[in-house]
């Protein structure tokens, strides 16, 4: 079955400072989700990403997919409060989108 | 309604009771998600809707777990007997079919006592 890991599994960074975190998958990636998680707030939703070396933008999030690598990044630039939580991704196997398979989850924490 | 809409959104059951966690997917969404997150752990697939049908039951942990959608809109999850260890939160989530974009609900915070 595909796994995911996640790295690192928390991160504290001072507000202001960028922050990368890397999801690598142990089977061939079809596509590639990122959530963000809060307490109480469900997952939302951040981006998803189909095709090797796509990249995409949300505000000052960015996310790529490296496919041979079998491997995505989440970077984000210049952080602030609100980015803190748990990020987590999600891979779509050989099945579909119909059974994501999740990782662990990154936490962020944000100092001021 | 503009998202997936889940209750109730916390539950406390005593050992042994049956419980119902209901799921309103977006309007229009075909596809509808069953996860389970324990406490400070990853996302379990549980389950997946493709209108009524459930092609994919292979998460649902025991056969005290069942799920059931009706006009390819409401889902309900049961847990007959819960024991502690389903004390979880229960997602739901839904999209259309080939859609790339898959919603969330808040989720059902679900504590067995």
């Amino acid at each position: 079955s595909q796994e995911l890991e996640q790295s690192p599994q928390s991160l504290i960074v001072q507000e202001g400072k960028n922050l990368t975190i890397n999801c690598t998958s142990s089977k061939t990636l079809y596509g590639l989700y990122w959530y963000k998680q809060k307490y109480g707030e469900g997952l939302i939703f951040l981006m998803m990403l189909q095709k090797g070396g796509e990249e995409k933008s949300h505000e000052k999030i960015t996310a790529k997919l490296d496919e041979k690598k079998q491997q995505s990044s989440l970077h984000i630039t210049a952080s602030q409060p609100s980015h803190a939580g748990i990020y987590l991704c999600g891979a779509v196997g050989v099945g579909g989108a119909q059974k994501l398979v999740f990782g662990q989850g990154t936490r962020l924490t944000i100092n001021p | 309604g503009a998202g997936v809409s889940q209750s109730p959104s916390n539950k406390v059951t005593e050992k042994g009771k049956d419980v119902e966690l209901r799921c309103d997917p977006i309007s229009g969404h075909t596809a509808l998600y069953w996860y389970r997150q324990r406490l400070g752990q990853g996302l379990e697939f549980l389950i997946y809707f493709q209108g009524n049908s459930a092609p994919d039951k292979s998460g649902l942990p025991s056969d005290r777990f069942s799920a059931e959608r009706t006009g390819e809109s409401v889902s309900t999850l049961t847990i007959q007997r819960t024991q502690q260890e389903d004390s979880a939160v229960y997602l739901c989530a839904s999209s259309l079919v080939g859609g790339n974009t898959i919603y969330f609900g808040e989720g059902s915070w679900l504590t067995v006592v």
